[in-house]
């Protein structure tokens, strides 16, 4: 049964860079499929932040891409989420997922399959 | 302001059946697929119905998923305390080049 856990400070400060990584386990990352990160405000809903194919190509959400870098290391079988010159609007639980993503005769399906228990990133000082 | 819209409760007696609307837009639901996420108190989300209408393996089949223009429904038969959860739509959005989702809608079952 494949697993995602995701680890990483749970505090960090102002204007610093939030950085997370996500293990896979039960399923090879070079297998395929693209791995992505959402996040969740407390009580309030689900944000994408982006997502990663095996080979290292990426989509970011473009309200966050200029601060956003994800990445991935298939020796490893794990992939990372940097998010940087964070403020209070950041502090969220961040989950990672497996990103089922395909494209045909004009139509996008995604939907993301496996989760992790997701971590919980405060931003303060 | 999402740009998925979904109603933000609904509820309805044990053993009735309820649906949770969302409403898009030609860039999003109306072109792509549509998946359906229960986040269960205090955990993270899961799969529920992807392509539209199609159950993960495992999930029952009292949920079920559609989509109509610009709009999708999930629909969940013979409710159960154990269903009360947020659930979420989420979609590809064509114009916005990301993955949107709904600001998600608390189910009670009473």
């Amino acid at each position: 049964q494949m697993q995602l856990q995701e680890s990483g400070p749970g505090l960090v400060k102002p204007s610093e860079t939030l950085s997370l990584t996500c293990a896979v386990s039960g399923y090879s990352i070079s297998s395929g499929y693209y791995w992505g990160w959402i996040r969740q405000p407390p009580g309030k809903g689900l944000e994408w932040i982006g997502s990663i194919y095996r080979g290292g190509s990426t989509y970011y959400n473009p309200s966050l891409k200029s601060r956003v870098t994800i990445s991935v290391d298939t020796s490893k079988n794990e992939f990372s989420l940097k998010l940087a010159s964070v403020t209070a609007a950041d502090t969220a639980v961040y989950y990672c997922a497996r990103h089922s993503r395909y494209y045909g005769s004009g139509t996008y399906y995604d939907n993301f399959d496996y989760w992790g228990q997701g971590t919980l990133v405060t931003v303060s000082s | 302001q999402s740009v998925l819209t979904q109603p933000p409760s609904v509820s309805a007696a044990p053993g009735q059946k309820v649906t949770i609307s969302c409403s898009g837009s030609s860039s999003n639901i109306g072109n792509n697929y549509v998946s359906w996420y229960q986040q269960l108190p205090g955990t993270a989300p899961k799969l529920l119905i992807y392509d539209n209408n199609k159950r993960p393996s495992g999930i029952p089949d009292r949920f079920s998923g559609s989509r109509s223009g610009t709009s999708a429904t999930l629909g969940i038969t013979g409710l159960q305390t154990g269903d009360e959860a947020d659930y979420y739509c989420g979609t590809w959005d064509s114009s916005l080049s990301a993955v949107v989702f709904g600001g998600g809608t608390k189910l009670t079952v009473l």
